[in-house]
């Protein structure tokens, strides 16, 4: 079945350090992946998305490149802020088969420290 | 403000209680979801709801009753609840059944089962 791991946090940076949240994906057929955030109090949202090998999905300054080869996608920013913290969740659904459920990680708790 | 609004937003119950969570979006969608999120954990699919239809049950036990009377509200009646059942429960909606449609939150209800 699908499967998605990404890094256990919590994660803590400094204001304008690199951020790199690790995703690996199991998937039968060729999934579509996706980055959600939820920031405190709130639900989901969508923080963006690729959907063929080799896109990059960006937005609000994060990107992530749908790597087939290695089966990642991992989130990237230059140069966090505070208001980055967050809970973010890498997800995927694989629509081969004409089931398209999201499949969620564990969540990945970021803090930015000022 | 994502459209889809949540009550209540905090819930204790004992185990013998008989409680509703409530879901209202105002987005014109024709389906709704209930998500489980327990902590360190990935979000668990539990009903999804296509043009008041239920389209999907992800094996959850009998003591969760979904009811979806229109397209805009969506219920969850909860009844003789374990305390592993404490988790944030969220609601979301997309135009369209699947992952496919971007699917957008509600805040959640936090669900404490004494």
């Amino acid at each position: 079945g699908n499967s998605v791991t990404q890094m256990e946090g919590p994660v803590t940076l400094s204001e304008e350090a690199f951020l790199t949240i690790n995703c690996t994906y199991t998937a039968t057929g060729y999934p579509s992946l996706f980055w959600y955030v939820q920031y405190p109090g709130e639900g989901l949202q969508l923080l963006l998305k690729a959907t063929k090998a080799d896109d990059k999905g960006s937005n609000k300054g994060f990107e992530a490149t749908y790597r087939k080869e290695t089966t990642s996608f991992h989130l990237e920013k230059g140069s966090v802020q505070v208001s980055d913290s967050a809970v973010y969740f890498c997800a995927l659904t694989d629509t081969n088969f004409g089931n398209e459920k999201l499949t969620f990680g564990t969540g990945t708790r970021l803090t930015i420290i000022p | 403000e994502t459209g889809v609004t949540q009550t209540p937003r905090h819930l204790v119950m004992g185990m013998t209680n008989k409680k509703s969570l409530k879901c209202e979006q105002h987005l014109g969608h024709n389906a709704m979801y209930w998500y489980k999120q327990s902590a360190k954990k990935p979000l668990e699919l539990m009903f999804v709801y296509s043009l008041e239809e239920r389209v999907e049950n992800n094996s959850v036990p009998s003591r969760f009753s979904p009811e979806c009377p229109n397209s805009s509200h969506l219920f969850l009646h909860l009844h003789t609840l374990q305390p592993e059942d404490s988790a944030l429960y969220l609601c979301a909606s997309s135009q369209g059944p699947g992952a496919t449609y971007e699917q957008y939150f509600g805040p959640g209800t936090r669900l404490t089962v004494t």
